[in-house]
């Protein structure tokens, strides 16, 4: 079974410009989690998706930052104008929602911005 | 609001010795804890979790322990190798709710 897969997993941009992270879940989970990981920290929650419905995302720099998910699959989180204190390693995560409690994390987008 | 504390922030630890991370949360309704491995540069891995109606499981040389009454849990790593090096996260999940809140971290550095 594959797992999360985010792309890019590397990106470097200058301030004010644009970037956006793309997200597979694996198959069949419903819910979906975009994480920002700041370095030495643990992953804060930006959006929560059950489908293709934002349930959470009290987190989330509303100004800056949006997320899609269409057809309750791939996800897509953008920031436009990047900021210098949004480099992080942004982090998607997928379980099955229902009973199971299990998440499972991709491998991440490590965002530089200068 | 929610909130999970884990201590210590780094450990080390003698390479065959036993290692305990601690974590506290604040939501009652809190009744899944997992417990995530990330290596440098890697993404999370669960390497164990516990559910509210237990109080311990254990998968070979690593356990979890769980007070309800006191709000915490904990990991435990017995007979530490070189390759447990990492940095653990406690989390803990509503009862109602997929939302996961995380600790801090702890960074567990075993010497060879």
């Amino acid at each position: 079974e594959a797992g999360v897969v985010q792309s890019p997993r590397y990106k470097i941009i200058e301030k004010k410009q644009p970037v956006a992270f793309w997200c597979n879940p694996i198959s069949g989970h419903n819910t979906l989690y975009w994480y920002r990981q700041n370095l030495g920290q643990g992953p804060e929650l930006l959006i929560r998706y059950e489908n293709e419905e934002a349930v959470d995302d009290s987190q989330l720099p509303k100004d800056r930052f949006s997320a899609e998910r269409l057809k309750g699959v791939d996800s897509t989180l953008k920031i436009q104008p990047a900021e210098l204190g949004d480099s992080a390693v942004y982090l998607c995560a997928s379980s099955l929602g229902d009973s199971s409690y299990e998440q499972y994390f991709g491998p991440g987008t490590r965002l530089t911005v200068t | 609001g929610e909130n999970v504390e884990q201590h210590p922030s780094t450990l080390s630890v003698q390479e065959g010795d036993s290692a305990v991370i601690k974590c506290t949360y604040s939501d009652s309704a809190s009744n899944y804890f997992p417990w995530y491995k990330q290596e440098l540069g890697k993404r999370p891995q669960l390497i164990i979790d516990i559910r509210s109606n237990v109080g311990e499981k254990k998968d070979q040389r690593i356990a979890v322990t769980l007070n309800k009454t006191a709000k915490h849990f904990s990991l435990h790593i017995t007979e530490t190798q070189p390759e447990d090096s990492a940095v653990y996260f406690c989390a803990a999940r509503a009862s109602g709710t997929y939302k996961y809140i995380f600790g801090t971290g702890t960074r567990l550095k075993v010497l060879a």
